[in-house]
């Protein structure tokens, strides 16, 4: 079956540096997008979303890209902070099969001082 | 902030046993979800529920699990005979739309460990 998965397994960053962590979607019919960062222990937490129909969204101190002609979607992480530190999983959905999300295999994103 | 809510936060079984996970969505949500993820391994959909009734499983979903909304606010994942390969954290979800309409609030999980 189609999946989702990421470039990288591990990041590191300097504390203060911009992050960028990539994934990979294979299901061309996938039109919702969502990044979600996962703590040790803890449960997947939203960061932010894309539709389709856009190419870049921003949030706080982050942003998501989607190049849909390559299938390509990253999320950059501006000032990156101690906190920042866990596993970043991208999500794809799509509308036809709207309620399952296809995790990505995660990125372990090190924040170092 | 409302947020979705998992008991127990470990739950260790023998295998062949029966387990049921429990959750709280968050209260005005209308679409309910079960994940699991194998230690050091993605997340993966297990099954999702609107109106009373399963709406989509994966095959991962087989004829052991079952889920069930008992009351206006739980919503439970059932085991029936709990394998080996069944250990991995249960993570809960709810969201107010389906999937592609909205962002789904995941709870803690449940570490589920089958001897």
């Amino acid at each position: 079956g189609e999946s989702v998965g990421l470039h990288l397994p591990t990041l590191s960053v300097q504390e203060g540096d911009n992050s960028i962590i990539n994934c990979a979607y294979s299901n061309s019919a996938s039109d919702y997008f969502i990044w979600y960062k996962q703590e040790s222990g803890k449960g997947p937490q939203f960061i932010i979303d894309i539709r389709s129909n856009m190419d870049k969204r921003q949030g706080q101190r982050v942003t998501v890209l989607l190049n849909k002609t390559v299938k390509h979607l990253s999320l950059q992480i501006a000032a990156t902070q101690p906190g920042d530190s866990a596993v970043y999983f991208c999500a794809e959905t799509d509308s036809g099969s709207a309620r399952q999300l296809t995790f990505g295999s995660g990125t372990q994103l090190t924040v170092l001082p | 902030e409302p947020e979705v809510t998992q008991t127990p936060s470990h739950q260790v079984t023998q295998m062949g046993q029966e387990v049921i996970l429990r959750c709280v969505p968050i209260s005005n949500h209308l679409y309910f979800y079960w994940y699991r993820q194998i230690l050091g391994q993605k997340v993966e959909f297990l099954v999702s529920f609107y109106n009373n009734e399963i709406s989509e499983k994966s095959e991962i979903f087989d004829d052991q699990f079952s889920v069930e909304r008992p009351d206006g606010s739980n919503f439970t994942l059932k085991i029936r005979s709990t394998k080996l390969e069944d250990s991995a954290m249960y993570f809960c979800a709810s969201s107010v739309y389906l999937a592609g309409g909205g962002e789904q609030f995941f709870g803690p999980g449940t570490r589920l460990t089958v001897l």
